[in-house]
């Protein structure tokens, strides 16, 4: 079945050890984006690329930074994680244009920082 | 920041019709209503979208008002796997872009 995987599902890290969190997809989507998902709270668009054009929301830090060296691969990299960057951060492609294109989420990975 | 609203919890018998009411009163003519729901520890699940005209699907039914400044997702017999967060997202376009803005969102409870 076609779909959106990220890997791994859960990922430990050190306060302020860089940290890539990895999301593929086979729906050969031109839109990936990337969201935080603090707990009990709403998804929050990160940042976003339309086939190689990389769209940053305009309240990410710095610290957040994305890759996307093809079609199905798109990286999250947090260069410095802190605290309260623990969260679940969500991968999501879309067929682009200006049509009804609706999003398809992956799983999530889990992001703790010690 | 989200341009819809939506009542925090809910609360349906399972069997039963839930009914999921959400103001969007300052959508535009060319906006899309989205609904997803978000089950614990889970990426979000596309259910239905419209913009103009009802819209019914396998999982659900979206009704949207005359005026588009409400609609209402109505799963037509409610399980207890259908509990789960419901959000209600108008689809905006900034920069060319299509993005969604998520709003806090129902949490429906379905109970036996």
């Amino acid at each position: 079945d076609a779909m959106v995987i990220q890997n791994p599902r859960y990922q430990v890290t050190q306060f302020g050890k860089p940290v890539t969190l990895s999301c593929s997809q086979t729906l050969n989507h031109n839109v990936m984006y990337w969201y935080q998902q603090k707990s009990s709270q709403a998804p929050k668009l990160l940042f976003h690329y339309y086939d190689k054009d990389f769209n940053n929301e305009a309240d990410t830090p710095d610290n957040f930074q994305s890759r996307r060296p093809n079609t199905s691969f798109c990286f999250l990299d947090i260069r410095s994680p802190g605290l309260g960057d623990a969260a679940m951060y969500l991968c999501a492609t879309s067929r682009g244009g200006t049509g009804d294109n609706e999003q398809f989420f992956g799983p999530g990975t889990r992001l703790t920082v010690l | 920041d989200a341009k819809t609203t939506q009542p925090p919890s809910m609360d349906c018998a399972e069997g039963r019709a839930a009914n999921l009411p959400c103001n969007h009163s300052t959508i535009s003519g060319n906006e899309y209503v989205y609904w997803y729901r978000q089950i614990h520890s889970q990426g979000p699940q596309y259910i239905i979208h419209g913009l103009k005209n009802n819209e019914t699907n396998e999982m659900a039914s979206l009704i949207i008002t005359e005026d588009r400044k409400s609609s209402t997702l109505i799963l037509p017999h409610a399980t207890l796997r259908d509990t789960a967060v419901y959000y209600c997202i108008v689809r905006t376009r900034s920069g060319g872009y299509n993005k969604l803005i998520f709003g806090a969102g129902t949490r429906l409870a379905v109970h036996p």
